[in-house]
């Protein structure tokens, strides 16, 4: 069965404070796995798209990785605007719409 | 102009009831969807509509219909509302690929 698994479920960050979030996955035939980020209130909003074991993808202070079995999410001095619950999700050639994980929830304080 | 859009925002009604929400998305994108995200966050497809037809339907009760006019709107409608049916419903639509998808603001429902 597909599945995604995010670690952790929650994080506090001082401001400036890097860190790393995982998503590790099992999926029959990958066809993408993708980031979104969801603030309070909204729908997720893309971030990422990786297709390959070794592609990364970067956006201000986000990059984001991927090997065979996982994605990180890497946060480079992380300012309060970054707070969001962060998606991991994957496409699989068994179906045709995403298998989301729960999501991290990232906090990040002055 | 938003690029996806649901209606309304929030909903709460009685057991029993019947309702709808609607969507609507001005991308020109060819498949729609409809997630739902429990208490806990956890978002999960409900069903998919690629150019007006319908091309996943999960394990999702019978009680809860998507009918799409036209390619650009996409409405879930739901008969018999229970109180598990409490959730956000996100309504999404894509071009080429499910997971660049670009989602609605999502639709509050709280069945009482």
């Amino acid at each position: 069965e597909d599945q995604v698994t995010q670690s952790p479920e929650a994080l506090r960050l001082q401001e400036g404070e890097s860190s790393s979030l995982n998503c590790s996955y099992t999926v029959s035939g990958l066809r993408g796995l993708f980031w979104y980020r969801q603030d309070p209130g909204k729908g997720p909003e893309f971030l990422f798209t990786l297709y390959s074991a070794g592609e990364e993808k970067e956006k201000e202070r986000l990059k984001a990785t991927l090997t065979k079995k996982e994605s990180f999410l890497h946060i480079t001095a992380p300012k309060p605007e970054d707070s969001a619950t962060y998606l991991c999700a994957v496409g699989s050639q068994a179906g045709t719409a995403l298998i989301f994980g729960k999501g991290t929830t990232l906090s990040v304080s002055s | 102009d938003t690029a996806v859009s649901q209606t309304p925002k929030y909903l709460v009604t009685q057991m029993g009831n019947d309702k709808s929400i609607k969507c609507e998305q001005n991308l020109g994108h060819d498949t729609m969807y409809w997630y739902k995200q429990d208490s806990k966050k956890f978002l999960k497809i409900m069903f998919s509509y690629n150019n007006k037809e319908l091309i996943i339907n999960e394990t999702v009760p019978n009680r809860f219909s998507p009918k799409s006019p036209d390619k650009a709107h996409l409405n879930l409608h739901i008969n018999s509302l229970e109180l598990g049916d409490s959730a956000v419903y996100f309504c999404a639509s894509s071009q080429d690929s499910p997971g660049r998808a670009f989602f609605g603001q999502g639709t509050r429902l709280t069945v009482v």
